[in-house]
């Protein structure tokens, strides 16, 4: 069946060091979101990538799409304390509408 | 309208209760979903609609659930006999979907179920 796994699973690291989270498809996808969730929130949105070898950036956040639209990764430069949470990709296949699998999920956890 | 609206917020029932969740996703977006999420999990699809059609339903989910989108505004999610099992994160995501291609999800606070 159609799954997205991410590693690590949960990462520590002290604030000012960078972050990356991989993402990786069993099969193409057609194109690729992630989304943020806080501690007892909900995910919001982060990006869509859709185009192969994309590469799109916001601000300290660095987010590729491979170049066989099986994987993708989340590169976070210079953490700060507020880029604690877990961090989802979730894929899009051919041929299901809008319906979204979610990855499995990388915890991030900063500290001073 | 500033968002995707869930209510309850949380609700616990016992074993058996039936349970029905609300919610009201953004006016302009004509997709609605709904998703499961357990602790340290990513969220699991469960159905969805466009407008009030139910497109895709989850092979996963027995016949205990159902969702309706009348009028394709709010949607409910209903859970007959309820189990342990059923105890999680109930997520409602809306979005919109045109030729050209899809969007981001705005998802809600969701309802965070517990089946004594």
């Amino acid at each position: 069946g159609q799954q997205v796994m991410q590693i690590p699973q949960y990462q520590h690291v002290q604030e000012g060091e960078d972050f990356t989270t991989y993402c990786n498809s069993s099969t193409t996808l057609s194109n690729i979101q992630w989304y943020k969730q806080r501690p007892g929130g909900h995910p919001v949105f982060l990006i869509q990538l859709v185009k192969s070898g994309e590469v799109k950036k916001q601000k300290r956040l660095t987010f590729q799409f491979g170049e066989a639209k099986k994987n993708s990764s989340l590169h976070i430069t210079a953490t700060q304390t507020t880029d604690v949470g877990t961090y989802f990709c979730a894929g899009l296949y051919t041929g299901t509408a809008s319906k979204l699998t979610f990855g499995t999920g990388t915890r991030l956890q900063v500290t001073l | 309208d500033t968002g995707v609206s869930q209510d309850p917020r949380h609700k616990i029932t016992k074993r058996g209760q039936n349970v029905t969740f609300r919610c009201d996703p953004i006016s302009e977006h004509n997709r609605l979903y709904w998703y499961r999420q357990t602790l340290g999990q990513g969220p699991e699809f469960l159905t969805y609609f466009q407008n009030e059609a139910q497109l895709e339903k989850s092979r996963l989910l027995s016949d205990r659930f159902s969702a309706e989108r009348p009028k394709g505004s709010f949607s409910t999610l209903e859970i007959q006999r309820t189990e342990q099992g059923d105890s999680a994160m109930y997520l409602c995501a809306s979005s919109l979907a045109r030729a050209g291609g899809s969007y981001g999800y705005t998802f809600g606070s969701g309802t965070r179920l517990t089946v004594v």
